[in-house]
């Protein structure tokens, strides 16, 4: 089963702008994590956030953690067409890690 | 170096068929983990192994489902009397080791049973 939602469910923008998506979870947590999927290049694991951290980046990523209400958001700036691709958060990590349902972004240039 | 490789990218097996999808993970990663992808779905646990123990198990959908990794690197997933609700994109990860987090995922096999 999934751990949580994420909304939108699709996005799509125009390059040059930003893109933020949401990701909301079920049981507490240690971590969460954000990856990507693309054809070319499979699932990649983008950034990871500590549940003791509010806000992290990396590069043109800005993700926002909300322990207590279960949430997370990550900010994609300055879009380009190559992040055209679905977005997953995740949690877990010790033995396994639950992803939630992705969020389709497709940048247009 | 290497990142996770999974084969066959693709396998069209027909409904009742024995398949083996196989993974190797990148190299003196102790941790793989398996995960089934429905189309339009986020992956979902199957099963996960260190070193060449099975740890967990409880997302494995059915006893038609069956991993191994005998000799702690290389894992083969198989699936017998595949059914049509079985079709799915297959990913491997794999983790260096106990206490980091991010894993790495292979391109996965695509099974199509008709």
């Amino acid at each position: 089963s999934q751990q949580g939602e994420e909304d939108p469910q699709a996005l799509s923008i125009q390059e040059g702008e930003n893109a933020t998506m949401n990701c909301s979870y079920k049981t507490s947590i240690n971590n969460l994590q954000w990856y990507r999927q693309n054809s070319g290049r499979g699932l990649v694991h983008l950034i990871l956030i500590r549940s003791n951290e509010r806000e992290k980046h990396s590069g043109r990523l800005r993700v926002t953690l909300d322990t207590s209400k279960k949430s997370s958001s990550l900010l994609i700036t300055a879009s380009r067409a190559a992040d055209t691709a679905s977005y997953f958060c995740a949690t877990g990590g010790g033995s396994r890690l639950t992803f939630g349902e992705g969020t389709q972004l497709t940048v247009n240039p | 170096g290497a990142g996770v490789s999974q084969s066959p990218r693709y396998k069209v097996a027909k409904r009742g068929q024995d398949v083996a999808l196989r993974c190797d993970p990148i190299s003196g990663h102790v941790s793989l983990f398996w995960y089934q992808q429905a189309l339009g779905q986020g992956p979902e646990f199957l099963t996960y192994f260190q070193n060449e123990a099975q740890l967990d198990k409880s997302g494995l959908p059915s006893d038609r489902f069956f991993a191994e990794r005998p000799e702690g690197s290389v894992s083969t997933l198989k699936i017998q009397r595949t059914q049509q609700e079985d079709s799915a994109v297959y990913l491997c990860a794999s983790r260096s080791r106990q206490g980091l987090y991010e894993q790495y995922f292979g391109p996965g096999t695509r099974l199509t049973v008709t």
